[in-house]
This record gives C-alpha cells, structure tokens and sequence, in this order.
C-alpha cells in the first residue's frame, strides 16, 4: 500500500494566509524531505527534516518520528508559493537512494 | 541556478521506437539517479548510480537501460518504448549519503 500519505490533496489560500500540510508514512524513516514542484515541473529540495523541526525562511517543518508523521508550516502565503507541495521518505534507512514520494498537495494562493 | 541538466525537454516518439535521455550534473556529486513521473504526477525511483556503479534498480521492465561515463553523467536508453512509457523522467543527483536531492528540469516523453 501507500506508504508516503499527503493531506490535504488540494489546498486554496488567500496570499498572506498560512498553511499546513501534512504527511504521514507507514515504514520508519531515517530520511525525510519536503520538495517544491512549481506549475512547470521543475522540482527542488526544501528541507531535510528526519525528525524535529527546521525552519528556513517562511517554511517550518516539524517532523515526529516515532509518530510517522510530518508537517510543513508556511507562513504568509504568497502567490509564488502556488504549486505542488511532495514529502518523501527512504524506507530503507538511512540514504537517498530509494526515496518514496507521496502524491502531494496542490496549493493554489490567490490574490 | 540549474547545475543538473537534461537533455531533451520533450520527445515524441512511436510505439517500438528507441529513444536516449541524457543528464549531466555539474556540482560534483558522486551519485545520480532517474525518476520517473508518471501522469498522476507520482514520483518512482528507477535506477539510483553511485560512481558510475548501479546500487538501486527498482523493478522496472528490461527494455529501459541507463548509462554512465562518469559520476558526472547517467543516460537512460529505452528500447522498444510502449505508450505506458510516456511520463515526465526526472534526473537528479547528490553525494553519497548526502541529505539533499538536486533535480533537473525533467524529460517529456509521449509514446504515440
């Protein structure tokens, strides 16, 4: 079965509103990371964050490990942040090498 | 700034058709990888090289073979391709046991 899950599948925002997005996954996770994936597809790491939490500009992502879950916090939306949003874990322990993505959240901020 | 490469953006081929993707990644990482995307958008890992060696191949149907030179590069060659082929392939690389993926900008296959 799924073993990254997103949720929600689809957020919409005013800008300057907050968002959340969570994942959940069902195999221990000594890798987790949350990318970016704009509207055109080109797709970029945003934070590594196996367990605790990070910040890095408007994005918080708090990471419970012996819960299987992760959130990613972003403050003050802006329209530039509208896109697809993919947490993925590896499995396998410890490295990059088989990382499983979820299906994301599409988040769409308005004007 | 791109520092992983891809080369096509897009290819339009027929069923039977072989058709080659090239990567190329400048930051002087030691491991590459190929994704592919498919048209629900998920993302699998296919074949993960570290060194030119292959260290991660994923159930993924023989006809699809990649390539390295060198740590810098990893082609992926498809021979045959068939319509569940098309998807969007994604390059990416990193250090070995490294935290962070970098990804290219992707390949566009459709299979006529």
């Amino acid at each position: 079965g799924q073993q990254v899950q997103q949720s929600p599948s689809s957020l919409v925002l005013q800008e300057g509103e907050n968002a959340e997005l969570q994942c959940n996954f069902s195999s221990t996770a000594t890798q987790l990371q949350w990318f970016y994936q704009s509207p055109g597809g080109s797709l970029v790491s945003l934070l590594s964050n196996p367990s605790g939490t990070k910040h890095t500009g408007r994005l918080t992502s708090t990471t419970v490990t012996k819960e299987r879950r992760s959130s990613l916090h972003i403050s003050s939306s802006q329209t530039t942040d509208s896109g697809t949003y993919l947490c993925a874990i590896d499995p396998s322990g410890g490295s990059n090498y088989k990382l499983t993505f979820g299906k994301g959240t599409l988040l769409t901020v308005t004007p | 700034e791109t520092a992983v490469f891809q080369t096509p953006n897009y290819h339009v081929t027929q069923v039977g058709n072989e058709v080659s993707f090239n990567c190329k990644q400048t930051l002087g990482h030691d491991t590459m990888y190929w994704y592919k995307q498919d048209s629900k958008k998920l993302l699998k890992i296919m074949f993960s090289y570290n060194n030119k060696q292959l260290i991660v191949n994923e159930t993924v149907p023989r006809r699809f073979s990649p390539q390295s030179s060198d740590k810098a590069h990893l082609n992926l060659r498809i021979k045959s391709v068939e319509p569940e082929d098309s998807a969007v392939y994604l390059c990416a690389s990193s250090y070995w046991g490294g935290a962070t993926l970098y990804f290219g900008a992707g390949t566009r296959l459709s299979v006529l």
